[in-house]
């Protein structure tokens, strides 16, 4: 079975402040996704990272594959209230699709 | 182009009744998935299903429990005799091919009193 772990569990930090939280396994996958989720809402897939090493940007989020892909870490730069959310990352392996258990981000005014 | 679509956005059932969840994925995705969510577990995947066959039911439970993607029509997601344990939120979604990002739906709050 393919465990994704995310770190940290909760995160609440104040609106400006920069943040990484991170995503770790002992399986290799052939892609990592990021997904955000709000209360009362599905996932919103952000990006899909796929060559080991691999960083993309979205605005203010950086997300990192590790170069042996097993691992993704995701930065956001000046946070706002708006990025407030479930933050999952889900693993692409021989057991399909595998979701971490996520980071609850709240970012205070 | 809507998005995924589930109905009902909540369901109050019984224990004993039956709970009938339903999924339209999006507008040329053929391959629709189930996951189940509670605060503590996360996102547990549930069954993968591709238009009239069940391609991976690994994660649903054996009794009570079904799916079905029929050639026209949504998704069900159909459970028996549910019981409180069954309370959660399901969601679907759905992909254009089986290794894409996934689009979800907004799920079905399960509550079984």
């Amino acid at each position: 079975t393919q465990l994704l772990e995310q770190s940290p569990q909760f995160l609440s930090i104040q609106e400006g402040e920069n943040l990484t939280v991170y995503c770790n396994s002992s399986s290799v996958f052939s892609s990592l996704q990021w997904y955000r989720q709000e209360p009362g809402e599905g996932p919103v897939l952000l990006v899909t990272v796929v060559t080991g090493g691999e960083v993309k940007k979205l605005k203010r989020l950086t997300f990192q594959f590790g170069d042996a892909r097993k691992d993704s870490s995701l930065h956001i730069t000046a946070a706002q209230p708006g990025d407030t959310g479930l933050y999952l990352c889900a693993g692409r392996g021989a057991d399909g699709l595998t979701f971490g258990k996520g980071t609850h981000l709240i970012i205070q005014p | 182009n809507a998005g995924v679509m589930q109905n009902p956005r909540h369901l109050v059932r019984r224990r004993g009744q039956e709970a009938r969840l339903r999924c339209s994925p999006m507008k040329g995705h053929s391959h629709v998935y189930w996951y189940r969510q509670l605060p503590e577990e996360g996102l547990k995947f549930m069954v993968y299903l591709q238009k009239e066959n069940i391609i991976d039911e690994s994660g649903m439970p054996k009794e009570r429990f079904s799916a079905e993607f029929p050639k026209e029509g949504p998704s069900i997601l159909r459970i028996q005799q549910v019981v409180r344990g069954d309370s959660a939120a399901y969601f679907c979604a759905s992909s254009p091919l089986p290794g894409d990002g996934y689009t979800f739906g907004s799920g079905t709050r399960l509550t079984v009193v």
